[in-house]
């Protein structure tokens, strides 16, 4: 297997507050990594992929400047939700993928309330 | 997007029986992927198959990858309570170097006790 974790685990803010999330691969290096979104009772949608030095990729509908991506290290991406709004409350999954495998590991999630 | 047809949506089954799910897909796949998502969790990987035909077991469960690289099923044996959980398909082309997943919508499973 392998171990991915984020951080926080859960988060309430305010509407209009920014938000970063961290995801980190601890057993192995991932140029690759990946930003979910979950709806309640629905399957994981793709927000983004982050490469490690490069621009990450957005799916359609994702508003870049609103989801910054930053993937500076092989072990490391960030999602910052900015200018926060109600309508941005979700649960938030990362996953990194294993370059020996090519296989995803998934995060715990991050739970985003904006009040 | 794309989505992958996984069935069924939602089982309710007694401790002790066996599970079987599946999905499918209109294109082909070079790696199948199950997972398992306990509520407010990430989804955790359970068995992932990178051959057309390869049935592959992780202990009580056992998947196969189909010859037509377009479907694939994941059984549980003898269920018990932890087996509760949503699972998921996945399928993952090689092409490009992003090779996103696509996504089952999940099956629900309940076991009685």
């Amino acid at each position: 297997g392998a171990v991915v974790s984020q951080h926080p685990s859960r988060v309430i803010c305010k509407s209009g507050t920014s938000v970063k999330i961290e995801c980190r691969s601890l057993d192995f290096q991932a140029t690759t990594m990946f930003w979910y979104r979950q709806f309640p009772k629905q399957s994981l949608m793709l927000m983004a992929t982050s490469n490690e030095g490069s621009k990450a990729t957005y799916e359609q509908g994702v508003e870049k400047d609103k989801f910054l991506i930053n993937h500076a290290s092989l072990t490391l991406s960030t999602l910052t939700v900015t200018s926060a709004h109600p309508e941005d409350s979700s649960f938030y999954i990362c996953s990194a993928r294993r370059p020996d495998t090519d296989t995803q590991y998934f995060g715990p999630g991050t739970r985003l309330t904006v009040l | 997007g794309q989505q992958l047809n996984q069935s069924p949506q939602s089982m309710f089954i007694q401790e002790g029986e066996d599970v079987s799910m599946n999905c499918t897909s209109s294109s082909i796949f070079n790696t199948w992927l199950w997972y398992k998502q306990d509520p407010g969790e990430g989804p955790v990987l359970l068995i992932a198959l990178y051959k057309a035909g390869e049935l592959t077991s992780n202990g009580r469960l056992t998947a196969q990858f189909g010859i037509t690289r377009k479907d694939s099923f994941l059984n549980i044996s003898a269920s018990i309570p932890s087996d509760v959980g949503i699972y998921f398909c996945a399928g993952q082309s090689n092409a490009g170097n992003n090779r996103k997943l696509i996504w089952g919508l999940g099956t629900s499973l309940a076991v009685n006790p």
